[in-house]
């Protein structure tokens, strides 16, 4: 299996522009999130999924960020307008049935997101 | 909401000193999970604890999972360079199936 692909590796952008990042869970996997990554606040969740619906967004900072998950091996983030205190790692993760107890996740390689 | 707290931060150790980072959380946790993230890298499984009491071995590493399933902990006996990263607990409490993470440790190992 391929893991969890994240695209791009790395985006650098200025800030009010759009940028999607983009996520392809392992096949099979119920579950999806998105957490981000900063030196300050550590890995936070933003917003997972089951079975392609968003289950909780509470953790999405504000409007400017949304997510969708149209089918089973695609989900996407997006910012608009982007802002330099979006810059962070994004991860993308992925996990089996939530009543099985050997329920790791599996993170994608995550997107360095630059805002200037 | 759930919180989760690690200590220390940091830790700097010589090689072949053992290092233990400690787990505590808010609330009561259904079970507890353990994450390594070399630097540069991703978060990467290590074990999940489910029992009160619970103690797992691997090779070097102890885990911990306290009687109160509110806190854990994790030790490493005789440090390598290889034990480099920031080791992550995570939570999941009740029938939330959100993972809250801790901060994270960051284990430098002086050879």
């Amino acid at each position: 299996d391929a893991g969890v692909i994240q695209s791009p590796r790395h985006e650098v952008t200025e800030m009010g522009q759009e940028v999607t990042l983009r996520c392809k869970p392992i096949s099979g996997h119920d579950y999806l999130f998105w957490y981000r990554q900063t030196m300050m606040r550590g890995l936070e969740l933003l917003i997972y999924f089951n079975n392609n619906v968003p289950i909780d967004d509470s953790g999405m900072p504000e409007d400017r960020f949304s997510a969708k998950m149209p089918n089973a091996s695609f989900s996407t983030l997006k910012i608009q307008p982007s802002e330099p205190r979006d810059s962070a790692v994004y991860f993308c993760a992925s996990s089996p049935d939530r009543f099985s107890y050997n329920s790791p996740l599996h993170f994608g390689n995550g997107t360095r997101l630059t805002v200037t | 909401g759930q919180q989760v707290m690690q200590i220390p931060q940091y830790q700097h150790v010589q090689e072949g000193e053992d290092f233990t980072t400690y787990c505590n959380s808010s609330t009561t946790l259904s079970n507890i999970q353990w994450y390594k993230q070399r630097p540069g890298g991703h978060p990467v499984f290590l074990i999940q604890l489910v029992k009160s009491g619970e103690v797992k071995k691997q090779k070097r590493l102890t885990f911990q999972f306290g009687e109160a399933k509110k806190n854990s902990s994790l030790h490493i006996t005789a440090t390598q360079t290889t034990d480099v990263g920031t080791y992550f607990c995570a939570g999941r409490g009740g029938s939330n199936y959100k993972l809250t993470f801790g901060k994270g440790t960051l284990l430098t190992v002086n050879p």
